[in-house]
């Protein structure tokens, strides 16, 4: 079992450009939650997806930022037109069904995004 | 979900026990206490979780007392690789939610 895969783990984009940030949950799991950490800060949670549902986006920004969550394939974080406060380190964690209380979740080693 | 309290930094030397405690006064009756840990550049780990009274497991304990308002996360003999940040977290105890991340606690031990 691989664990979380996040590719790729470096993203360097112009101002302007598109980034797409992928997320491949563990092997079982169905839910995806996307989450955003800036320099000495915490993980700020993004979006909660299932399998083709978007669940939860309450700490999405309003414009320029998507997530889905296909029947097949990875999830995929968008951010079309990037600007420079859009660097940061965006983390993917899994859980499968049976995850609660904060134990069954696994992240992936994230990837890291710069704009210039 | 009740908001969390945890020192911002705390030093240590290698072979000491490190106890870092978080307040939590806003606990509901169906959270969980969970702790992660997150080393450079890389996604948060899960280390521990508890209810109530004292949890055990091979990398760490914690103990919560019966009011619940705290907790504290007990690391024995620290090493240099347990150099990390650590985060307190509230959990509810209903089903799949988001976890909820403060600024966490920087570990940093020195040899």
């Amino acid at each position: 079992n691989a664990g979380v895969m996040q590719n790729p783990r470096h993203l360097v984009r112009r101002r302007g450009q598109e980034a797409r940030l992928r997320c491949s949950p563990m092997k079982g799991h169905s839910h995806v939650y996307w989450y955003r950490q800036l320099p000495e800060e915490g993980l700020k949670f993004m979006v909660y997806l299932q399998k083709e549902n978007i669940i939860d986006e309450s700490g999405m920004p309003k414009e320029r930022f998507s997530a889905e969550f296909p029947k097949e394939g990875p999830s995929i974080l968008r951010i079309q037109q990037v600007v420079r406060g859009d660097s940061a380190a965006y983390f993917c964690a899994s859980s499968n069904r049976a995850a609660n209380k904060g134990y069954g979740y696994t992240f992936g080693s994230g990837t890291r995004l710069t704009v210039v | 979900l009740a908001k969390t309290t945890q020192p911002i930094s705390m030093d240590s030397y290698e072979g000491q026990e490190v106890n870092i405690t978080c307040s939590h006064n806003n606990i509901a009756t169906n959270d969980y206490i969970t702790w992660y840990q997150q080393f450079p550049s890389q996604g948060p780990r899960f280390i521990i979780q508890g209810y109530k009274t004292k949890v055990t497991n091979e990398v760490a304990s914690l103990f919560i007392p019966a009011d619940r308002k705290s907790s504290t996360l007990s690391l024995p003999r620290v090493s240099l690789s347990d150099t990390a940040v650590y985060y307190c977290l509230v959990v509810s105890g209903s089903g799949n939610t988001p976890l909820v991340f403060g600024k966490g606690t920087r570990l940093s031990v020195i040899a």
